[in-house]
């Protein structure tokens, strides 16, 4: 059963280009979490999406970014217009759905966005 | 709004001596509290977790980690450390929404 698959790895964007980072949840998984972690930081909170919803946008800077899990393909995280400070990991984290206690997230490696 | 402290960004211990990282939170409701372990260039990988029961929780890689309420406190713990070990260390506090909100990490090194 393979785990939570993003890619790409690594994306190297010039300032003003789009970034599209792509997650696939891990099988029978419905929920998909987007976090963004920064040098020497932890991981903040980005989105929450289950399939064709948003859930929990609270974390998304208010422009250039957007997210979506359609029905059937994997969850996107877009960036447009990318500047110097979006430069970070971009991690996908997925669960199962639950009935009371929320399982833990299982994380993807990441993909590491370097925006020149 | 929740939040987690860990007070303590870098660790180093000698390999083989005990380890004990300390993880606060800040939770309105029954907490569900996990540890993650990060490698560099890779995801984080899940240590332990409590959501309720036994304050003393076992993990994965001989890792305990003890819920205390009265201090909002879930502090990991190894009683001897190997140098495979070497990594950072998450603790998160997650809500009834599956969201986890994370500490800003501890880095463990250890000596030879």
């Amino acid at each position: 059963n393979a785990g939570v698959m993003q890619n790409p790895r690594h994306l190297v964007r010039r300032r003003g280009q789009e970034a599209r980072l792509r997650c696939s949840p891990m099988k029978g998984h419905s929920h998909v979490y987007w976090y963004r972690q920064l040098p020497e930081e932890g991981l903040k909170f980005m989105v929450y999406l289950q399939k064709e919803n948003i859930i929990d946008e609270s974390g998304m800077p208010k422009e250039r970014f957007s997210a979506e899990f359609p029905k059937e393909g994997p969850s996107i995280l877009r960036i447009q217009q990318v500047v110097r400070g979006d430069s970070a990991a971009y991690f996908c984290a997925s669960s199962p759905p639950w009935l009371q206690i929320p399982p833990p997230l299982h994380f993807g490696n990441g993909t590491r966005l370097t925006v020149t | 709004a929740q939040s987690v402290t860990q007070p303590d960004i870098h660790i180093t211990v000698s390999e083989g001596a005990s380890l004990e990282l300390r993880c606060n939170y800040s939770y309105g409701a029954t907490p569900y509290l996990f540890w993650y372990v990060q490698s560099p260039g890779q995801g984080l990988q899940l240590l332990l977790k409590y959501f309720s029961g036994d304050t003393l929780v076992q993990g994965i890689k001989g890792f305990e980690a003890e819920f205390k309420r009265s201090q909002s406190s879930f502090n990991l713990r190894k009683p001897s450390v190997h140098w495979s070990d070497a990594a950072e260390y998450f603790c998160a506090v997650g809500d009834d929404a599956g969201k986890s909100t994370f500490g800003d990490g501890t880095t463990l090194t250890v000596k030879p």
